[in-house]
């Protein structure tokens, strides 16, 4: 499968535990952020969004949160389980093209 | 309901040739767009096609081109194939352009 996560920042965290996952983004003008979860040989996967006006979201077992200030967010998963194994994006969007920039993606890996 | 379906899903070109991917949105989503992941680093967004017209563009050479058909579905080609074009090829859909995208499996596409 395809190995994206050879040269990416790397994260581990016990089964069970609560994993933070940081991103700066770069463009103090994007309104809408998306955390993608990527698991070897497979498409993105959706896992939670945000817009600008939010400064926090719940979804199930995962926060977002947005700090526009400084520029940065973070996915906050609970009880981290074996499946969470995968490299993590953050994406951001703006402007009238709507196009999604992704930052470089983290890689977490959970220990049994 | 059927994902972001993509073919084939992987393919091997020599130099110098040319290339199609094809890709269909989940029903109902009008909003295509092409992200180029080369091996450990973030999708890099190609073109965005929405109700048929093209409605963004990466930093990507003239080689690179598209088009949205009247079932939404959608077509990258990739004309005079270099080594660095080999990368996963991520088509994601979307209701409109300013929703969240859902990324298909993607098409791994070897250049030797």
């Amino acid at each position: 499968g395809e190995s994206v996560g050879l040269h990416l920042p790397t994260l581990s965290v016990q089964e069970g535990d609560n994993s933070i996952i940081n991103c700066a983004y770069s463009n103090s003008a994007s309104d809408y952020f998306i955390w993608y979860k990527q698991e070897s040989g497979k498409g993105p996967q959706f896992i939670i969004d945000i817009r600008s006006n939010m400064d926090k979201r719940q979804g199930q077992r995962v926060t977002v949160l947005l700090n526009k200030t400084v520029k940065h967010l973070s996915l906050q998963i609970a009880a981290t389980q074996p499946g969470d194994s995968a490299v993590y994006f953050c994406a951001e969007m703006w402007g009238s093209a709507r196009q999604l920039t992704f930052g470089s993606g983290t890689q977490l890996t959970v220990l049994p | 309901d059927a994902g972001v379906t993509q073919s084939p899903t992987h393919l091997i070109k020599t130099r110098g040739q040319h290339v199609t991917l094809r890709c269909s949105p989940i029903s109902g989503h009008k909003s295509v767009s092409w992200y180029q992941q080369v091996l450990g680093q973030g999708p890099q967004f190609i073109f965005q096609y929405y109700e048929k017209e093209e409605r963004g563009r990466g930093n990507f050479p003239d080689r690179f081109s598209a088009r949205q058909f009247p079932n939404y579905s959608s077509e990258l080609n990739v004309n005079a194939l270099l080594l660095g074009d080999s990368a996963l090829y991520l088509c994601a859909s979307s209701l409109d352009r300013v929703t969240e995208a859902f990324f298909g499996q993607g098409t791994r596409l070897t250049v030797v």
